[in-house]
């Protein structure tokens, strides 16, 4: 079955400075790949996704890209903000399956 | 609209209890899932179901745990008798898109203690 692994698991970067998390996954049927958000004592919020056809997708401060040759994919966060602390988590999905990564705990600091 | 709903937020229990999770979909969301959030194993799915029916039971932990969709709005996940170590928090999620190929619109969660 599809295995997703996510890294690092907790990320602390500087207020301003870029983030970013990485993601692999095993199952190369694998075709839709969405990224969430989960704040404190909320359920996780997506914030951006990206489907096997396209390598790269970008909304404002953040990006996600996509290998599939390699099996991995990216989130990355410009000019990080004190909002953007949270917990994020990849998930890879095919059909009616869908995994998610472990989640990595981003903090950003003044 | 008002999101996915779930009910309790919080529940504490003893061990060997029922206890009955609830969700309410977004209206015209005809996609269900169920996941349980643990620092040890991170969210794992537990159950998954289009258009009232179950689709992917295959992460639901053993018979303990059942989860029924009465209708197109609501769904109940059950777990009989509980057990500490079910201690976690339990989501639903809703989607308009079959399957897990769309955006997942989650509920805020109900977080279990089995005592």
């Amino acid at each position: 079955g599809e295995n997703v692994e996510q890294h690092p698991s907790t990320l602390s970067v500087q207020e301003g400075d870029s983030a970013v998390i990485k993601c692999t996954y095993s199952d190369s049927a694998s075709n839709y790949f969405p990224w969430y958000k989960q704040e404190l004592g909320k359920g996780p919020q997506l914030i951006i996704d990206i489907r096997s056809n396209v390598g790269e997708k970008k909304d404002q401060r953040i990006a996600v890209t996509l290998n599939k040759t390699a099996k991995h994919f990216s989130l990355h966060i410009t000019e990080t903000q004190p909002e953007d602390s949270a917990v994020y988590f990849c998930a890879a999905s095919r059909d009616d399956k869908i995994i998610f990564g472990k989640g990595t705990r981003l903090h950003i600091l003044p | 609209d008002a999101g996915v709903i779930q009910s309790p937020r919080h529940e504490v229990t003893e061990m060997g209890q029922e206890v009955t999770l609830r969700c309410k979909l977004i209206s015209g969301h005809n996609s269900l899932f169920w996941y349980r959030q643990t620092m040890m194993r991170g969210l794992e799915l537990l159950i998954y179901f289009n258009n009232n029916v179950p689709i992917d039971d295959s992460g639901m932990p053993e018979d303990r745990f059942s989860a029924k969709m009465p209708n197109a709005s609501f769904s109940t996940l059950k777990i009989q008798p509980s057990e500490p170590r079910d201690s976690a928090v339990y989501f639903c999620a809703s989607s308009p898109i079959a399957g897990g190929l769309g955006e997942q619109f989650f509920g805020p969660g109900t977080r279990l203690t089995v005592l």
